[in-house]
């Protein structure tokens, strides 16, 4: 089945304490995206991926990391999160940045 | 100026109702829309493409204005399982979401 699994799927956090958010497709997509929603605001795009070591900032990167070493794995970081990365986050793939995306089931982050 | 605007509505209707609303876009040269759909922040998912001429899926019918550069949806006989938030996704070098637009269908 064709998919974009994210993990986890829900996590509380303190002020500080590195974290990482794994997302893994199967489906040879060579461009991956991660955004956040918040209430009023919309998709917003963190970081994107046009292909294996090929990263750049999307429109709110700050606070932010991303690696891309294999195709299919596409991990966002946040070195010292704070409360304002409270939020849902999606991560994205598609065959190219113009097509539409399949998007992993979000994970909910709480910084506290 | 935001590149995509949505009416955030919320649109409550009848079932059976037809409702209608616009998505507006800034940059002339976008090339690709789409219109998604989202669940009580679930993932967005697909709902169709929005081609030049129009396109129809079932009860949905899209609409693409380039002079006025909006795009449209309109739901026809509106089925309690459309209520959902409704997201306009335009593309010039990457795909911009607008903030949705809330359709609550009451029976």
């Amino acid at each position: 089945e064709a998919q974009v699994t994210q993990n986890p799927r829900y996590l509380i956090t303190v002020t500080g304490k590195k974290l990482t958010v794994t997302c893994s497709q199967n489906m040879n997509h060579e461009y991956m995206s991660w955004y956040r929603q918040d209430p009023g605001l919309g998709l917003r795009q963190i970081y994107y991926s046009m292909n294996v070591e090929v990263t750049d900032k999307g429109d709110v990167p700050e606070g932010y990391k991303v690696s891309r070493k294999e195709k299919r794995n596409f991990p966002l970081i946040l070195e010292s999160p704070s409360p304002n990365q409270t939020s849902l986050y999606f991560c994205a793939s598609s065959r190219t940045g113009q097509e539409p995306q399949h998007f992993g089931d979000g994970t909910r982050l709480s910084i506290l | 100026r935001k590149e995509v605007e949505q009416d955030p509505g919320p649109f409550n209707v009848p079932e059976g109702a037809t409702v209608a609303f616009n998505c507006t876009y800034s940059n002339s040269a976008s090339q690709s829309f789409f219109w998604y759909r989202q669940d009580c922040r679930k993932e967005p998912k697909l709902l169709m493409s929005v081609y030049s001429s129009g396109n129809e899926d079932g009860r949905f019918t899209a609409q693409l204005n380039r002079a006025s550069q909006y795009i449209s949806l309109l739901i026809r006989d509106s089925k309690l399982s459309d209520s959902a938030t409704y997201l306009c996704v335009v593309d010039f070098y990457k795909l911009s979401f607008g903030a949705g637009t809330t359709v609550t269908v009451r029976a």
